[in-house]
Parts: structure tokens; C-alpha cells; sequence
């Protein structure tokens, strides 16, 4: 069974610090996604990692791929308010189309 | 492009009920993904399609759950009956094929049965 395990599950941070959320999983991939969910909201894609290496930024967000380790990090640096939301990861195992694994979420708080 | 869309926003029925959720993908996109989340399960794949062909529905829970796409513009997933425990929020995602497509997710569908 395919697992994608993110940590920690609960995040409270105050503004101007630095964190990473962490995630892991079971298979081989070499496709890693990152998504926001605002409470009540759907989710929104962050980012899309498709190599080992592989590192993209986006203002105080910046991921990154290590499919040796089968790991992936979404750093955050120093967090402003409107960070906070639920954090997913999900990865596609290979021959199986489309289809997704999403983690169990990272819901962060972040504290003026 | 509109996004994937979704209907109803906001869902409340009986139990016992049949209950009709409804999505648009959005346009050239052959892939559409029908998921559930609760507090307690987290977000679960019930199905998904390939070119309105579906290819997985391993993730639906029983049978009172199933689902239709008559064609590439239109999705609905159905419960009948209803249970209070099929009480979450429905969300739709469609994406293009091929190696490293993100899914684009709909608003999604919040359902209560009483």
C-alpha cells in the first residue's frame, strides 16, 4: 500500500520565523505536488516537482524533491499571517495514470 | 477558463434521499477525479475517468455510491440512499494527461444528511 506521510500535522508558528514541513513516501516517484487548502476553500496547486532535485519558490515558499530519500520539503520562511492554511503533498505512482496519493495535511498557524 | 465547476455548493437531504452531485471539467482536460473529505478520513479518491471511461473505482464506499460520464463536459456522482455518515465535502478535479499534470480541483460540493 502506498503511504505519504507528512509531518508535523499540526503547525504554530510565529510571524517572521522559519519552519519546513516534511513528506514522505513509499514508492518509487519522481512526481511530487504541493497543495494549500484555505479552511472552507478547495484545494489550490503550488507546486509541481518532476525530478530528483528539483526546487521551485514562490514568495515565502520554496519546495523541494529528493527521490532518493523519497522525500520532500516545503520550507517556509519568515511567515507572515496569511500563510496560514492546510499544506498537502500528494505523488503519483508511476503506471497508474493520473491518480494521486495526497498526505494527511500540515495544517499551519501562523501567529502575529 | 472557468475552472471546474460544481453544483450544488451546498447540499442538505434526509437520510434515505438520493442525493445527485454534479461536475463540470474544465475544457480538454481528460481526466477527472472524484474525491471526499472529512475530518476524521482526510481526503479519499472515490473514482476517476479517463476520456469519460472510468478507470478506478476502488475507492467508492458501497454500492449506494455511483458514477456517471456521459461525455467530456459532465460528471455526476449519485448516493442513493443517503446516510447521515456520507456527510463531507465532494470535490471534483479534472487534469490534462500525461507525465506531471497537476489536478485542478472544483469549489466543491458540502453535503448534509440529516
Amino acid at each position: 500500500e502506498l503511504k505519504v506521510e507528512q509531518n508535523p500535522l499540526f503547525l504554530s508558528m510565529q510571524e517572521g520565523k522559519n519552519y519546513t514541513i516534511y513528506c514522505n513516501y513509499s514508492t518509487t516517484s519522481d512526481r511530487l505536488y504541493w497543495y494549500r487548502q484555505d479552511p472552507g476553500k478547495s484545494l489550490e496547486s503550488l507546486f509541481v516537482l518532476l525530478s530528483n532535485g528539483a526546487v521551485k519558490q514562490e514568495g515565502r515558499l520554496m519546495a523541494s524533491l529528493d527521490t532518493k530519500a523519497r522525500l520532500s520539503t516545503l520550507h517556509i520562511t519568515a511567515a507572515v499571517h496569511d500563510l496560514s492554511a492546510t499544506y498537502f503533498c500528494a505523488v503519483d505512482k508511476r503506471n497508474t495514470g493520473n491518480q494521486f496519493y495526497f498526505g494527511t495535511g500540515t495544517s499551519l498557524t501562523v501567529i502575529p | 477558463d472557468a475552472g471546474v465547476i460544481q453544483s450544488p455548493r451546498h447540499e442538505v437531504t434526509e437520510m434515505g434521499q438520493e442525493v445527485t452531485l454534479r461536475c463540470k471539467p474544465i475544457s480538454g482536460h481528460d481526466y477527472l477525479f472524484w474525491y471526499r473529505q472529512t475530518m476524521m478520513r482526510g481526503l479519499e479518491l472515490l473514482i476517476y475517468f479517463n476520456n469519460n471511461v472510468p478507470i478506478d473505482d476502488s475507492g467508492m464506499p458501497e454500492d449506494r455510491f455511483s458514477a456517471k460520464m456521459p461525455n467530456a463536459s459532465f460528471s455526476t456522482l449519485k448516493i442513493q440512499p443517503s446516510e447521515p455518515r456520507d456527510s463531507a465535502v465532494y470535490f471534483c478535479a479534472s487534469s490534462f494527461p500525461g507525465w506531471g499534470n497537476e489536478q485542478f480541483f472544483g469549489p466543491g460540493t458540502r453535503l448534509t444528511v440529516l
